[in-house]
């Protein structure tokens, strides 16, 4: 049973565009969700994250959004470039634990 | 700062063999996770350790073991290896305390075979 899913395995943008990564989880206990992004052969590099207290949260280029109702997460990249390319996972954790559940992760590509 | 680092990058082993893995966290940060990466399975937690005390642990086998040292560096143990095992393994510290997200290092990849 997949806890957190991420249902597009890819998306495709243009440079400059919004780019937007969902994200969507079953568990209510989770408080603390967290987006990475990972180019091959590296690990994953932790983005931006987000409590169960906000509903939005931003840091640049990258704005987080959770609709707790809908148990929806979601990820804005503003403009999206092209070394934004890799792959996105969204995690989730609850009080304060460190045993994150990630999605499957979606391929973002940026075309130039 | 440096980051999580993990040795060696790559390894082969055989099916039965035994394997040990290490993590370095980032400079004061005392909580240290691992995750298996494998096509299938996607990002799994394995098992998360804080002053040396296994805090969590995911649902893997008893042959996946680890520890974790006084100076926070951690290890990983993968005995009676099977194909299955072939993986990434990510390492990942932290601080302690809620809103502290996970750093990971570029991980081991293990190949049995």
């Amino acid at each position: 049973d997949q806890q957190v899913k991420q249902n597009s395995p890819s998306l495709s943008v243009q440079e400059g565009r919004i780019s937007i990564l969902n994200c969507d989880y079953t568990n209510s206990m989770f408080d603390y969700f967290l987006w990475y992004k990972k180019y091959p052969a590296e690990g994953p590099t932790f983005l931006i994250s987000i409590s169960s207290i906000k509903d939005k949260n931003e840091d640049g280029r990258f704005t987080v959004f959770l609709n707790k109702s809908a148990k929806h997460l979601s990820l804005h990249i503003v403009p999206s470039q092209p070394g934004d390319s890799a792959v996105y996972f969204c995690a989730a954790a609850n009080n304060a634990g460190n045993m994150l559940t990630f999605g499957g992760g979606t391929r973002l590509m940026v075309k130039p | 700062k440096a980051g999580v680092t993990q040795t060696p990058r790559y390894l082969i082993k055989t099916r039965g063999q035994q394997v040990t893995l290490s993590c370095s966290p980032i400079s004061g940060h005392r909580s240290v996770s691992w995750y298996q990466q494998t096509p299938g399975q996607g990002l799994q937690f394995l098992f998360e350790y804080f002053s040396e005390t296994q805090r969590n642990k995911g649902n893997f086998p008893g042959r996946f073991s680890g520890r974790q040292f006084s100076n926070s560096r951690s290890e990983m143990n993968v005995s009676t290896l099977e194909l299955g095992d072939s993986a990434l393994y990510l390492c990942a510290s932290s601080l302690v305390g809620f809103g502290s997200p996970l750093h990971f290092g570029n991980g081991t990849r293990l190949t049995v075979t």
